[in-house]
């Protein structure tokens, strides 16, 4: 499974974009980039996912270069509930598989 | 809301006991994860159900196992507790080959104290 590696944290302000760059150097052929979001004592949470170009949901984009090494998960006018820490995957598609979770990126957003 | 439903929140224990959490999957979903998370660390993989079956086990000894019963529900076993446990717990349900990509749907987890 390939090692992804991400900012430890980061810091923005309400209203600001932020965009949380995540590096996949060994990423397979067959892997797909996967995001998530956990709050404190809560269980990670499911933000977005792509596999090439860009992706965009009601919560976020995702852009993901040509050589796929990296991948950028973008979140427009943040708020101060999106305080969280993003964590960066990758891996194949299938249910099967464990999930290999880092660090993660703390975010702060400050008033 | 995931669907995904853990018992109980919060557990404390001495060392060297013993203790069992447990884990209602998202209906429809028939593969169940585990996962221990040390306070400011990213979950670490315990182990995996499909099917009443471990399908998979991460880097962790034999006093953690597992069960999956028919209704898919599932439950971690910790023996002979040790401080280094402490920590929290999550479960993650999936259904593998219903077009999702490897999205797993994870519970608000357990938070077990080891004394």
């Amino acid at each position: 499974l390939a090692k992804t590696t991400q900012p430890i944290s980061m810091d923005s302000y309400e209203g600001q974009e932020v965009n949380i760059t995540c590096s996949h150097n060994n990423i397979a052929t067959n892997d797909y980039i996967t995001w998530y979001q956990q709050f404190p004592s809560q269980g990670p949470r499911f933000i977005i996912q792509g596999y090439k170009t860009k992706v965009t949901n009601e919560v976020a984009s995702l852009f993901i270069p040509a050589d796929r090494k990296s991948s950028t998960l973008s979140l427009p006018r943040v708020s101060l509930s999106d305080t969280a820490v993003y964590y960066c995957l990758v891996g194949e598609p299938g249910g099967y598989n464990k999930l290999i979770f880092g660090a993660g990126t703390r975010l702060a957003v400050h008033p | 809301e995931t669907g995904v439903t853990q018992s109980p929140t919060h557990l404390i224990k001495t060392r060297g006991q013993q203790v069992t959490l447990r884990c209602s999957s998202q209906s429809g979903h028939n593969t169940v994860s585990w996962y221990q998370q040390a306070l400011g660390q990213g979950p670490q993989f315990i182990f995996q159900y499909y099917r009443e079956e471990e399908n998979g086990r991460g880097n962790f000894p034999p006093r953690f196992s597992g069960l999956q019963f028919p209704n898919y529900s599932s439950e971690l076993n910790v023996n002979a507790l040790e401080l280094d446990d402490s920590a929290l717990y999550l479960c993650a349900s999936s259904f593998p080959g219903q077009g999702v990509k490897n999205i797993q749907y994870f519970g608000a987890g357990t938070r077990l104290s080891v004394l």
